[in-house]
């Protein structure tokens, strides 16, 4: 069985001040992560994967995710907002089960990037 | 450029009737999924099809049903809506069906409201 944890389910944040979303996950089987974005109205779209390797995960946009694999966790950080970047941010674990892909979301994070 | 569209947007519905919710996905993708989204509770997922034909429950599949008649296809079937079902419903898609690496593509989303 696998878990995702998002405590935090708003973020508000100044524009160009730095955040981080915490993403905690517990599973029984070795794992892949994932961030996915959700813009107002419309769908999720992945904003980044750790597969393997670095425990840095870098996107396009200026996001970095941290995996650190003993405590457990999956931060995403960015070092200067904009309001372009207000959004819901939903953290994911990937497993196999019974041959599937099994993919569990956490409950979302709601970052408001203030002017 | 990859796309998975829902038929509607936003729909509005009367307690007891039948609800059909369609996805479409160009990528020829082996899987689909249809999640409910609703605020606090994340993404949940409903059904998924890893084939043609072929059906899975997840996490929360009771009062619905979905169909696969064609890879491209998927559909969620409310047989008589009810005013829990109120919510936004997200179609994904996704390649293979081993590989826990692979990104889900989500459709922009159908907002359902029950009276």
């Amino acid at each position: 069985a696998q878990s995702v944890t998002q405590l935090d389910s708003q973020v508000p944040v100044f524009e160009e001040a730095p955040v981080e979303l915490r993403c905690n996950y517990s599973s029984s089987v070795s794992v892949y992560l994932f961030w996915y974005v959700q813009y107002p109205n419309q769908g999720l779209q992945l904003l980044l994967k750790y597969l393997s390797g670095s425990t840095l995960v870098e996107s396009i946009n200026g996001f970095e995710a941290e995996f650190n694999k003993s405590q457990t966790y999956f931060q995403l950080r960015k070092p200067s907002v904009h309001i372009s970047d207000t959004a819901e941010y939903f953290c994911a674990v990937s497993a196999n089960s019974g041959g599937y892909q099994k993919v569990t979301f956490g409950t979302g994070t709601k970052l408001q990037v203030i002017p | 450029d990859v796309k998975v569209t829902q038929s509607s947007r936003y729909l509005v519905k009367r307690t007891g009737e039948k609800v059909f919710l369609e996805c479409v996905q160009d990528m020829d993708h082996e899987n689909m999924f249809w999640y409910r989204q609703d605020p606090g509770l994340g993404l949940r997922l409903i059904y998924f099809s890893y084939d043609v034909k072929m059906k899975e429950k997840g996490d929360i599949p009771e009062g619905y049903s979905v169909s696969r008649e064609k890879k491209e296809r998927f559909s969620l079937i409310l047989e008589s809506a009810s005013t829990n079902q109120t919510s936004m419903y997200l179609c994904a898609s996704s390649s293979a069906g081993e590989s826990p690496l692979d990104e889900q593509f989500f459709g922009p989303g159908t907002r359902l409201t029950v009276l």
